[in-house]
């Protein structure tokens, strides 16, 4: 049983470019939420998306954006890349708000602007 | 801001030895305490879910308790190994914001042959 894919692993791009990470749910999982863990943080919460709308969202600018598409994979779009959104980004997929399972997680995508 | 903090920061302890470290969190609209094991290179996996104040979770070697009240969760790994080396997250849930876990930095479990 495929657990959470992330793509890309690995990604460097310039500062005030933009970039879109991908997300697919472990099989029978309908939420996704995305976390940026930044060098010696814990992963901080971006937003969770859940039937195709955000219904969360943490402390982050406007410039983090997502989607939910229908087979509940997810993408997450950040424009005008600044050297601080360096950081390790993580997926996470539940069955509805996975509190009491447990989240299952992806390996993450390491994005490095410069 | 919601703080979870963890500790040690990092742990090297010889195989054989146990350990434990500490995850504290806010007491008050306390909803379910998470407890991952993240490996270098690898993805976060889900431990322990705990819910209840007073819950104790065992999973082989390694185990956890919550105390709700006071707002902390220890997680103990008796006879460390080699393969226990890995990063320990505690996440919180809150009452009002389900789904949104927030982490404390980890704790870095070395375990030396």
């Amino acid at each position: 049983d495929a657990g959470v894919t992330q793509s890309p692993t690995h990604l460097i791009k310039t500062r005030g470019q933009q970039v879109t990470l991908r997300c697919s749910p472990k099989s029978g999982h309908d939420t996704v939420s995305w976390y940026q863990q930044a060098l010696g943080q814990g992963p901080q919460f971006i937003f969770q998306y859940y039937e195709e709308e955000e219904r969360q969202r943490g402390n982050f600018p406007d410039r983090f954006s997502g989607h939910q598409f229908p087979n509940y994979s997810s993408e997450l779009n950040v424009n005008a890349l600044l050297l601080g959104d360096s950081a390790l980004y993580l997926c996470a997929s539940s069955f509805k708000s996975g509190t009491g399972a447990g989240y299952t997680f992806g390996s993450g995508t390491r994005l490095t602007v410069v | 801001i919601l703080n979870v903090e963890q500790s040690p920061q990092s742990l090297h302890v010889q195989e054989g030895d146990s350990t434990n470290f500490t995850c504290s969190f806010p007491s008050s609209n306390f909803y379910a305490l998470h407890w991952y094991r993240w490996e270098t290179a690898k993805s976060p996996e889900a431990l322990f879910v705990m819910t209840l104040n007073g819950d104790e979770k065992k999973k082989g070697r390694i185990s956890a308790t919550l105390n709700t009240k006071e707002g902390y969760s220890y997680l103990y790994i008796k006879g460390s190994q080699p393969e226990d080396s890995a990063t320990y997250l505690c996440a919180f849930i809150r009452g009002s914001t389900l789904g949104r876990l927030y982490f404390g930095r980890g704790t870095q479990l070395t375990v030396w042959p």
